[in-house]
């Protein structure tokens, strides 16, 4: 069975600090990951996935995501935070085949401040 | 513009009623997909579609159902058989694999 774990609950920076929101995974085979945001009272946006390649991931909004193997991690990623980043964000993972099902992390709350 | 619609996007029910969730696309995807969010559980997955006229359990499927009669349409009812229904519904629909999904904006179901 697959699983995604995001430890933190809550994440806290200050603006124009780098801001990191932790995700691991457990797959048997090869993962697709992705990185969704959401705001509240709505449904939740796409950021940005890793399908094969490159381990660095850029996508919306200036975030990114570095795949590592090894560490069967998937952490998302901003040189600098915005006020207007704060929201909640879920990490989640597909496996080929089985209904390409999405299974979600718990979430974690970002709160950027000035 | 493409995109998926939940309605109502505020609905309650009273104990013993089962309510039905609309979710309706116009992406062409062939998949979609029911998710029940509560506070610190994340998303988890209650039902799902690949194709018309079939769907599979999730998760957590108990006290629901649904139907898929069309491409465009794949309504969740909440049956009283589910004890505890108040929570925020996702509907998604996804294509090919690897692409992840589009997201509705949700429907927040409250039993009074």
């Amino acid at each position: 069975a697959q699983s995604v774990a995001q430890p933190e609950d809550q994440v806290n920076v200050a603006e124009g600090n780098p801001l990191t929101v932790k995700c691991t995974y457990s797959v048997s085979g090869n993962p697709y990951l992705f990185w969704y945001v959401q705001y509240p009272n709505r449904g939740l946006q796409f950021l940005l996935k890793y399908i094969t390649g490159d381990n660095l991931v850029k996508g919306s909004y200036g975030f990114e995501a570095e795949f590592n193997k090894s560490q069967t991690s998937f952490h998302l990623k901003k040189p600098s935070a915005l006020v207007s980043d704060s929201a909640l964000y879920f990490c989640a993972v597909m496996i080929t085949g089985g209904g390409n099902k999405l299974t979600f992390g718990t979430g974690t709350q970002l709160k950027v401040e000035l | 513009d493409g995109g998926i619609t939940q309605s109502p996007k505020y609905l309650f029910r009273k104990e013993g009623q089962n309510v039905t969730l609309s979710c309706e696309q116009n992406l062409n995807h062939d998949a979609m997909y029911w998710y029940r969010q509560d506070p610190g559980q994340g998303l988890r997955l209650i039902y799902y579609s690949q194709i018309v006229n079939d769907f599979q359990k999730g998760d957590i499927a108990e006290g629901y159902s649904v139907s898929r009669e069309k491409k465009e349409s794949f309504p969740l009812t909440v049956t009283s058989a589910q004890k505890n229904p108040t929570a925020f519904y996702l509907c998604a629909s996804g294509s090919r694999q690897g692409r992840g999904y589009t997201f509705g904006s949700g429907t927040r179901l409250t039993v009074v």
